[in-house]
């Protein structure tokens, strides 16, 4: 199961462009990273989801190099309501194993105005 | 509309007493999931479940119990073995798939206090 390292915290400012890394050294050939959100008091929500080079959807991009070693989410022009702890995971969740379940602390992500 | 529903909102409970949190889904999904979440904290897997009839303890399954009878319906029910049981608790489902992660739908969650 892989192991993922990222910050316990960022502040930025609205408008400001996010980028939080994500670490995870010993990543399988067959591990997604998959990174979610969460809001107090609410359950965490999927963002967005890569194996190689660069994803992007609507609210955010995922770069991967190419050792795969870590990535990187990109928040475009964040706003007060992007503030809220960002989870990344590797790992599958198919298959017999509980792998890709485990969502460690997170990032606490705080926009100031 | 589909999705993932979890009852109570918040539950109280006396010390000693079982008491057992509800999560349904209609989004036909095979995998079923029960996390804690303690304040500051990430989630951590107490019970998973990939088919009906069938489910796996998770990393903090001690004090824990479940059943998968049925495809959309996945109690979780916290013993009076559980020394720490006051947290909040979400239940999840994803498709299984075989080659990619899924993605996870989570429920609003129940939040246990225990008196």
């Amino acid at each position: 199961l892989a192991k993922t390292t990222q910050p316990i915290s960022m502040d930025s400012y609205e408008g400001q462009e996010v980028n939080i890394t994500c670490s995870h050294n010993n990543i399988a050939t067959n591990d997604y990273i998959t990174w979610y959100q969460q809001f107090p008091s609410q359950g965490p929500r999927f963002i967005i989801q890569g194996y190689k080079t660069k994803v992007t959807n609507e609210v955010a991009s995922l770069f991967i190099p190419a050792d795969r070693k870590s990535s990187t989410l990109s928040l475009p022009r964040v706003s007060l309501s992007d503030t809220a702890v960002y989870y990344c995971l590797v790992g599958l969740s198919s298959g017999g194993g509980a792998d890709g379940l485990t969502f460690g602390k997170g990032t606490h992500l705080i926009i100031q105005p | 509309d589909g999705g993932i529903t979890q009852s109570p909102k918040y539950l109280f409970r006396k010390e000693g007493q079982n008491v057992t949190l509800s999560c349904e889904q209609n989004l036909n999904h095979d995998a079923m999931y029960w996390y804690r979440q303690d304040p500051g904290q990430g989630l951590r897997l107490i019970y998973y479940s990939q088919i009906v009839n069938d489910f796996q303890k998770g990393d903090i399954a001690e004090g824990y119990s479940v059943s998968r009878e049925k495809k959309e319906s996945f109690p979780l029910t916290v013993t009076s073995a559980q020394k720490n049981p006051t947290a909040f608790y979400l239940c999840a489902s994803s498709n299984r798939g075989h080659s990619s992660y899924n993605e996870q739908f989570f429920g609003p969650g129940t939040r246990l206090t225990v008196l």
